[in-house]
């Protein structure tokens, strides 16, 4: 069974700060996934594709990298509207399984 | 500009079942295929399949083999999902999301509550 395990599952950053979040793929998936952020109540929302491609009108402080089964996505000078969940996604291949997401919270 | 609406929130009893809709706008509907996720209260997000919007051809995550059915009406541009037999654990909000490789635009979720 294919699995995305994120980590960590939670993280308490102050405004300003550098955080990078982890997702690793159970098989090598090349470069096919994207990071998704959800804030409660809202539908989540495309912040990169293909790993480390931004999505149209994503701050440039967003950056995804990695390969094969390894990922992460970095967010430099953490601004308040950042708290929200962040979760990793498969694509291109089905299933496109999701990781169990990280929650961001601010200090 | 490029929007998913979905149907309404909804209350039903274990045993019953319900459909519910997901109306594409905006852009040639056949152009991307259609996938649903569940999300249960307080937890992630769980992919449930996909339907080709193209040949009408559904793909079911492992988990929603069973009791769930994805289908189109292409004319209306509308996909819906359909959940037979509902159980308590079917609690949750159901997203739609157009999706070509990854899913840019999403629907705003149905909250669906099975209760006795």
């Amino acid at each position: 069974n294919f699995v995305m395990t994120q980590s960590p599952k939670s993280m308490s950053i102050s405004v300003g700060d550098r955080v990078t979040m982890n997702c690793k793929a159970s098989q090598n998936v090349g470069n096919n996934i994207a990071w998704y952020q959800q804030k409660p109540g809202q539908s989540p929302k495309l912040l990169i594709y293909y790993a480390s491609n931004r999505y149209t009108g994503v701050p440039d402080r967003f950056t995804g990298g990695g390969y094969g089964t390894d990922f992460t996505l970095t967010i430099n000078s953490v601004q308040a509207e950042d708290a929200a969940f962040y979760y990793c996604q498969r694509i291109y291949n089905s299933p496109y399984t999701f990781g169990a997401g990280t929650k961001l919270e601010l200090k | 500009q490029i929007q998913l609406v979905q149907s309404g929130p909804e209350l039903k009893k274990p045993g019953e079942s319900l459909k519910i809709s997901c109306k594409a706008s905006g852009y040639t509907f056949t152009d991307y295929a259609v996938q649903w996720v569940k999300q249960a209260p307080g937890k992630g997000l769980q992919y449930m399949g996909w339907i080709n919007t193209q040949t009408g051809k559904p793909t079911y995550a492992d988990d929603f083999k069973e009791r769930f059915v994805f289908s189109l009406e292409t004319s209306a541009s509308t996909a819906y999902l359909q959940i037979n037999n509902l159980k308590n654990e079917d609690t949750a909000t159901y997203f739609c999301a157009r999706h070509r490789r990854v899913s840019d635009y999403w629907g705003q979720g149905v909250m669906v509550t099975v209760s006795s």
